[in-house]
């Protein structure tokens, strides 16, 4: 168990570039998650993956983000156009993903701090 | 809405003291609880849960939590903080549901004083 892997850390972008992050996820884990997380908050969920299936997502996620998850393994997530409110860390989750969602906790990531400029 | 609440962003204690970091959800039907502690530039550490079963929990490195139906309380303790107990801490509740997600409080921070 190597736990939930991110990358990069750390991004600095320009206003209106495209950036992209990558989450490999606990092997055999079959639930993916993001979140977002600014400066003096917990958490927000964005959207979450059952396999490579996108389940659901929230009202956070404008049409600029968009997530993916091809081969039920790695995932993506790309911001299109950055703005400087998309500042934050992301953070990515995965979980095994039984039957009872409840008692499955979440393996966080270290997460990827995106700084738009 | 359902919402988690941490009374207090930050609270400080000495080595040594009780810590008690305060959580109270909004629910109608008993949720799952949870809590997390964040270590600066690092993702969320799972602590302790609660999903059925006895409301005392305990977790990690000595934290324990108990779940108060009643009073729609999760508050975290500690007997005696250490030093390396300084970090951000998080309730987390996970409704079913329409809403079907883990949700956060907003975090305490705790500092630990020699």
């Amino acid at each position: 168990d190597t736990g939930v892997s991110q990358d990069p850390r750390h991004k600095i972008t320009k206003r209106g570039q495209n950036v992209t992050f990558r989450c490999d996820p606990i092997s055999e884990h079959n639930r993916l998650y993001w979140y977002r997380q600014t400066l003096g908050q917990g958490p927000e969920f964005l959207t979450y993956f059952q396999n490579e299936a996108q389940l659901e997502k929230s009202r956070l996620l404008s049409d600029r983000f968009s997530a993916e998850r091809p081969k039920g393994s790695f995932s993506t997530l790309e911001i299109q156009r950055t703005e400087q409110g998309d500042s934050a860390m992301y953070l990515c989750a995965s979980s095994p993903g039984t039957d009872r969602h409840y008692n499955s906790p979440l393996h966080f990531g270290n997460g990827t701090r995106l700084t738009v400029t | 809405a359902q919402s988690v609440t941490q009374l207090g962003s930050h609270v400080s204690v000495s080595e040594g003291a009780l810590v008690l970091l305060r959580c109270n959800y909004s629910s109608s039907v008993p949720p799952y609880l949870f809590w997390y502690v964040q270590y600066p530039n690092q993702g969320l550490q799972l602590l302790l849960k609660y999903t059925t079963g006895a409301t005392l929990v305990k977790g990690i490195n000595g934290f324990e939590a108990e779940f108060k139906k009643s009073e729609t309380s999760f508050h975290l303790t500690k007997p005696s903080a250490h030093m390396s107990d300084a970090a951000e801490y998080f309730c987390a509740v996970f409704y079913g549901g329409a809403t079907n997600k883990l949700i956060f409080g907003t975090g305490t921070l705790l500092a630990v004083q020699p």
